[in-house]
């Protein structure tokens, strides 16, 4: 079984600000996880993933994630917020082999403030 | 860059008529999937599909639901007689062997009237 939690459904950040996007994952084999963002009313665009290797993942847009496993975390930052940056990300988890079925987190809205 | 095509983009229907979802996957890959949104929440998985087959499904994918693979290139979500609550976005994706993370299709808006 896996899971995946979002804290926050709404994040508000200044213009330049850092960006701090929280997921908590949960997996009973080894986790692939992604991170998804979702403009209004547009589909879902891969912003990066995570499967074997080095846990610091850079994608994207200027973000990166860090696969944690003690913590069973996967958070999304980005250094300094851009306007374009508004919309909704989703942290998703899957696995190797089989037929790699992807469970989302329940979304987190990011809003920048001028 | 190669990507997953959805028609169409919206479609209203009627409660009780049936809708096909078109999805034409990327040429090379082998693994199928429809997934949800209801308006406001998360993706929901309904069925993955490979070797011609449905592999796996949701328990959101009941018997009003089907896909089929008619040709080499389309793969197809109908809902038999659709309810209010079936209106949402429904993405297709597909997955390339041995690889890790699917493409999305940029989805089909389904509102049921």
């Amino acid at each position: 079984a896996q899971s995946v939690t979002q804290l926050g459904s709404h994040v508000s950040v200044s213009e330049g600000a850092l960006v701090l996007l929280r997921c908590n994952y949960s997996s009973s084999v080894p986790p692939y996880l992604f991170w998804y963002v979702q403009y209004p009313n547009q589909g879902l665009q891969l912003l990066l993933k995570y499967t074997t290797g080095a846990t610091l993942v850079k994608g994207i847009n200027g973000f990166e994630a860090e696969f944690k496993k003690s913590e069973t975390s996967f958070h999304l930052t980005k250094p300094s917020a851009h306007m374009s940056d508004a919309a909704e990300y989703f942290c998703a988890v899957s696995y190797s082999g089989g037929y790699q079925k992807v469970t989302f987190g329940t979304g987190t809205k990011l809003q920048v403030i001028p | 860059e190669p990507e997953v095509t959805q028609t169409p983009s919206h479609q209203v229907t009627q409660m009780g008529q049936e809708v096909i979802l078109r999805c034409v996957p990327i040429s090379n890959h082998l693994y199928f999937y429809w997934y949800r949104q209801i308006l406001g929440q998360k993706v929901e998985f309904l069925v993955s599909f490979y070797n011609n087959e449905i592999s796996e499904k949701s328990e959101i994918f009941d018997d009003q639901f089907s896909v089929e693979r008619p040709d080499g290139s389309n793969f197809t979500l109908k809902i038999r007689s659709t309810k209010l609550e079936d209106s949402a976005m429904y993405f297709c994706a597909s997955r390339e062997e041995g690889a890790s993370g699917y493409t999305f299709g940029s989805g089909t808006r389904l509102t049921v009237v």
